[in-house]
């Protein structure tokens, strides 16, 4: 099974809806990531959580709002989608101090959910 | 402002030869970087890391080399094999435990059989 997962991994909308992606994660890690992948641009940060209580501004928030339910999910919502949010979606995840993976400062990513906004 | 770039958005090679993968950077405050693989539908996995005491950290097939003077690291794969065909992620964080990364923009790797 999946250690990240994001639903829905594909959508479709149209400008002006309101569209939520989820992501949850059984790695048991305080912090939550959501990136946004254009072509040209790589990943870019749009928001981040440290815990439960804690979300924080990315690079690119404007558009964007969280809500971090529980350790284990993190949400992404669009609250009047655009046809410039057309893009891919990554969730990732981290352990404080990085010491849960093979790497300090690795991030865990989900697969991804792919929006068009049409 | 972009603070990784890599400047090379696609790089083919030969089967069995060595690429390549070059990534600069322009905050002095990043000390520990980090590649990322992406193949298509599904999300980016980690590859290797070096931190900004080495200069050199290699892991099997994969090594990544760090100019600290010129912000510059380099990942090298050598023999390249068809499996390593993928997106290439440079990534960068500031202070050792700070899970914050900046990404750098990508290289599209595609190995010729």
């Amino acid at each position: 099974d999946a250690d990240v997962t994001q639903t829905p991994r594909n959508r479709i909308t149209k400008t002006g809806k309101r569209i939520m992606l989820e992501c949850s994660q059984t790695k048991g890690h305080d912090r939550m990531y959501w990136y946004r992948q254009d072509p040209g641009l790589g990943l870019r940060l749009i928001y981040y959580s440290f815990d439960v209580k804690d979300i924080n501004k990315g690079e690119i928030s404007d558009g964007y709002s969280v809500s971090r339910q529980a350790q284990a999910k993190f949400s992404l919502s669009l609250e009047s989608a655009i046809p410039n949010q057309t893009a891919l979606y990554f969730c990732a995840t981290s352990d404080p101090g990085g010491g849960s993976g093979p790497a300090y400062n690795e991030q865990f990513f989900g697969p991804g959910t792919r929006l068009t906004v049409l | 402002d972009q603070q990784v770039k890599q400047n090379s958005p696609s790089l083919s090679v030969q089967e069995g030869r060595i690429s390549i993968l070059n990534c600069d950077y322009t905050n002095s405050m990043f000390d520990y970087f980090l590649w990322y693989k992406k193949y298509p539908a599904e999300g980016p996995t980690f590859l290797i890391s070096i931190s900004s005491i080495k200069d050199k950290n290699e892991d099997g097939r994969f090594t990544v080399f760090l100019n600290k003077s010129a912000k510059h690291l380099s990942l090298h794969i050598v023999p390249s094999q068809p499996g390593d065909s993928a997106v290439y992620f440079c990534a960068a964080s500031e202070g050792f435990g700070n899970e914050k990364l900046t990404f750098g923009t990508g290289t599209r790797l595609t190995i010729i059989p």
